[in-house]
This record gives C-alpha cells, structure tokens and sequence, in this order.
C-alpha cells in the first residue's frame, strides 16, 4: 500500500537557521509527490510538486525539495527560514489511480525571532 | 475567482443528529475531492467526482456518509447519525486534471464538533 511518512513532528529553529524536513514515501512505481503548507488559521497551500524531470524543485517562498529515488524521500529545504514560515508542513504522495492524494501527518514547524 | 469555498466553517452537532456541508470548487475545476482532518493527523481521502460522477470511495467513507456533486458543480457531504468520532475538519479540494501544473485547490475547511 501506499503511504508517506514524515520523520519529524514537531521542529523549533531559529529565524535564519536553515531548515529540512524529511518525507519518505513507499510505493514503487512513478512517483507525484507535493508538499503543502498550512499557516494557522488558513487553508492548505502548494509549495511545490514532483512529477517528473530535475528532481530538484524549487517552490514559492524559497522552498525546495529534492527527490531521491534510491531513498524514496523527498526531503523539504530551507537555507534560512523567517518567523512567518512558522505552520505546519506536509507531504503527499498521488496515488497510483491519480484520484487522491496520500498525506503524511505533517510536521509543525516554530520558528522564533 | 476566489478559491475553493466550503460552507458552514464550524458546526457543532449532538450526537445522532445528520449534518450536511457544503463545497464550492473553482468553477472551471472538474474534479472534487473531499478529506477529513483529525488533530495531529495528515487529511485522510474520503471521495473523488470527476463532474458529477462519484468515481472513488474510500474505506473511510462509511454507510452513514454521502457525498454529492448534482450538477458538476458545488458538491455536498451528509453525515447521518453522527458520533463522536465524526468529529474532524472535513475538507474539500479541487483541480482540473492540470495537477502536474498547479496541484489541488483546497477549501479552508468545515470543522464539525460532535458533542
């Protein structure tokens, strides 16, 4: 079956720190992934998508993610996060139907000034 | 066009009682799909339409839930009987087969207190 975890549940950096945010995922055929953002109070927004080509994407806001087929991971990067980025996080995989999307259970991320 | 909309943002219901919310996608969006979110967890598939055709139910979806697109357009959820594990964020997304390009479009949510 399809799934996706994520490693970390709750992160607490500092502004300017750099930040990563693992996601694995287990499923062995071609791959759609994402990684959403959802700031408090407010719905979840794209921050950027895998589906084929450069595995290194960048997203809004400075994000990017790397996929690493080998490692099943698509990992979610910073080099230096602001208070606003403080939200929670979460990966997701499409499912093989292409009907759904399969998430993980988000990582909360607090960053202090 | 301003997003997915969902209606109510909050319910509070007692148990055994029905309640229905409502979904508004983007309206060039054909595909709808809903979620449910509880604390600490990732949103969990509920259901897929593609126009009005109900294509895919998940095993989460059970007999008391339905969930209907009338007209390809806004989309409903009915929860009959509830109880208080019902309690959740039910969400509703859309997108138009486009998802390589700009993803799904979620709604902000109608959170659903089950006392």
């Amino acid at each position: 079956a399809q799934s996706v975890s994520q490693h970390n549940h709750h992160v607490i950096l500092s502004e300017a720190a750099s930040l990563e945010l693992g996601c694995n995922y287990s499923y062995g055929g071609t791959v759609n992934l994402f990684w959403y953002v959802q700031y408090p109070g407010q719905h979840l927004q794209l921050l950027l998508k895998y589906f084929s080509g450069d595995p290194l994407v960048k997203g809004i806001k400075g994000f990017e993610a790397e996929f690493i087929k080998s490692k099943f991971s698509f990992n979610l990067r910073k080099p230096s996060v602001q208070w606003s980025d403080t939200a929670e996080y979460f990966c997701a995989l499409r499912n093989q139907a292409g009907t759904a999307l399969i998430f993980g259970k988000g990582t909360t991320l607090s960053v202090s000034s | 066009d301003t997003g997915v909309s969902q209606d109510p943002r909050h319910k509070i219901t007692k148990r055994g009682q029905n309640v229905t919310f409502r979904c508004d996608p983007i309206s060039e969006h054909n595909r709808l799909y809903w979620y449910r979110q509880t604390l600490g967890q990732g949103p969990e598939f509920l259901t897929y339409f593609q126009n009005e055709a109900q294509l895919e139910k998940s095993r989460l979806l059970s007999d008391r839930f339905s969930a209907e697109r009338p007209k390809g357009s806004f989309s409903t959820l009915e929860i009959q009987r509830t109880e208080q594990g019902d309690s959740a964020m039910y969400l509703c997304a859309s997108s138009t087969g486009t998802e390589h390009l700009y993803g799904y479009t979620f709604g902000s949510g109608t959170r659903l207190t089950v006392v």
